[in-house]
């Protein structure tokens, strides 16, 4: 497609399941961010990629969350053991490159813990 | 640490109207800021994005204009309509190597344009 897209929309857990995010950036770009966006709250950023590679993982909030992508491609983003705080709408977003070029960002996923 | 502030929190304004939204960031080291809108349940639409070397750049009714030295960026709308409607967020990105990559967000500014 022509945009970023993620799967699912929307996603509905109970505390303490483990869910998995799935980005798809726009075809050749090389980097890819993921972010967070709690009710009310502004964006925060979460983790970068560039390549395959994570040069900065800054945002990650603990350890129960993590991420990974392959191919120069599809990213996934996993938290486990989820707790009602990790309600949110997480967004992907990618660019050419780092630093000068835009971020286009997908529509994201809604995560609701129960 | 970067912070990005937006005012007005929220805007109500007759459709016609011409309006501008502000934009401070506390950090002027940064490589670009960009605009960019949000509709609810929506993801973000990019705006417009100014390169740390540039002063504004335009796009149809729209026009983002960058003061670095002072953090301040300031987006204009002209003849505003009610498919303006959204909330209008200004991400800058930078300072710094390790982190340059990152946009650091504002809260928004929620525009309502009435008929």
């Amino acid at each position: 497609g022509a945009g970023v897209s993620q799967s699912p929309s929307n996603k509905v857990t109970e505390k303490g399941k483990d869910v998995e995010l799935r980005c798809d950036p726009i075809s050749g770009h090389t980097a890819l961010y993921w972010y967070r966006q709690r009710l009310g709250q502004g964006l925060e950023f979460l983790i970068y990629f560039q390549g395959n590679s994570a040069p900065d993982k800054s945002g990650l909030p603990s350890d129960r969350f993590s991420a990974e992508r392959t191919g120069e491609s599809v990213s996934t983003l996993t938290i486990q053991r989820t707790q009602q705080e990790d309600s949110a709408v997480y967004l992907c977003a990618s660019s050419l490159g780092q630093f000068y070029n835009e971020q286009f960002f997908g529509p994201g996923t809604r995560l609701t813990v129960l | 640490k970067q912070e990005v502030t937006q005012i007005p929190a929220a805007l109500s304004v007759p459709e016609g109207e011409n309006l501008v939204l502000n934009c401070s960031f506390t950090d002027s080291a940064i490589y670009n800021l960009q605009w960019f809108r949000q509709d609810p349940g929506k993801g973000l639409t990019s705006l417009l994005l100014i390169q740390s070397s540039q002063r504004e750049q335009t796009s149809g009714r729209l026009n983002a204009s960058l003061d670095k030295s002072s953090g301040r960026s300031t987006l204009y709308i002209a003849a505003s309509q009610p498919g303006d409607s959204a909330t209008y967020l200004c991400a800058v990105r930078g300072p710094g190597t390790g982190t340059a990559s990152k946009l650091t967000f504002g809260t928004g500014t929620r525009l309502q344009v009435t008929l």
